[in-house]
């Protein structure tokens, strides 16, 4: 099966930076995926890695390492709206399963004023 | 339609009817797929459909659960004799197709169903 772990909550304040991991035991890896997740709403796409490295997008960034099962979500400069659910997913290549998604169970960050 | 749309966004009914689920993809989007969300869990898979192949039906719990795609546009998830456990967010999601080229997963605002 696939194992996916992120922290069940973190905080943070205003303007700060907040780094948040994903660790992956997968076979047949085939990128990884963030989401964004505010509350009695849809997740929204974020960002999609499958190299090595860090992918830049505005405020937020995405880094993956495939040789550790590894990768986390950067978000700088904080802002209250920032506050929600942060999902990691991953996706497999494998036969039948390609193109499903292993979903971790969400990150609620909270950022306080 | 603009995004992927769900009907209904709630749904309460006693334990030991059935249900129907609605989803409406993304035009031009091939791949569709439902998850089921409960609180504190991560999403779950259930199916998903690609095109005019056969549908990855893996994760459904158990024979009650059923889905259909129509047109290759329209999706209905059912489940039958309704179970409290069965209470959840029921997330529809779209993709303009599956597998190696990764498109994202674009998903819908969910239906919430509760088991009385």
């Amino acid at each position: 099966g696939q194992n996916i772990d992120q922290p069940t909550e973190m905080t943070a304040t205003e303007g700060a930076i907040v780094q948040i991991n994903c660790t992956y035991q997968t076979s047949g890896f085939n990128g990884l995926f963030w989401y964004q997740q505010h509350a009695g709403e849809a997740p929204t796409f974020l960002s999609y890695n499958v190299l090595d490295g860090l992918e830049e997008k505005g405020r937020f960034s995405s880094f993956l390492s495939r040789s550790k099962g590894y990768s986390y979500l950067l978000l700088k400069e904080l802002q209250m709206k920032d506050s929600a659910s942060y999902l990691c997913a991953v996706s497999v290549d494998r036969g039948s399963t390609l193109g499903r998604l292993y979903f971790g169970r969400g990150t609620q960050l909270t950022v306080w004023p | 339609g603009a995004g992927v749309s769900q009907s209904p966004s709630n749904k309460v009914t006693e334990k030991g009817k059935d249900v129907e689920l609605r989803c409406d993809p993304i035009s031009g989007h091939t791949a569709l797929y439902w998850y089921r969300q409960s609180l504190g869990q991560g999403l779950e898979f259930l199916i998903y459909f690609q095109g005019n192949s056969a549908p990855d039906k893996s994760g459904l719990p158990s024979d009650r659960f059923s889905a259909e795609r129509t047109g290759g546009s329209v999706s209905t998830l059912t489940i039958q004799r309704t179970q409290q456990e069965d209470s959840a967010v029921y997330l529809c999601a779209s993709s303009l197709e599956a597998g190696p080229s990764n498109q994202p997963q674009h998903f819908g605002d969910g239906t919430r169903l509760s088991i009385l």
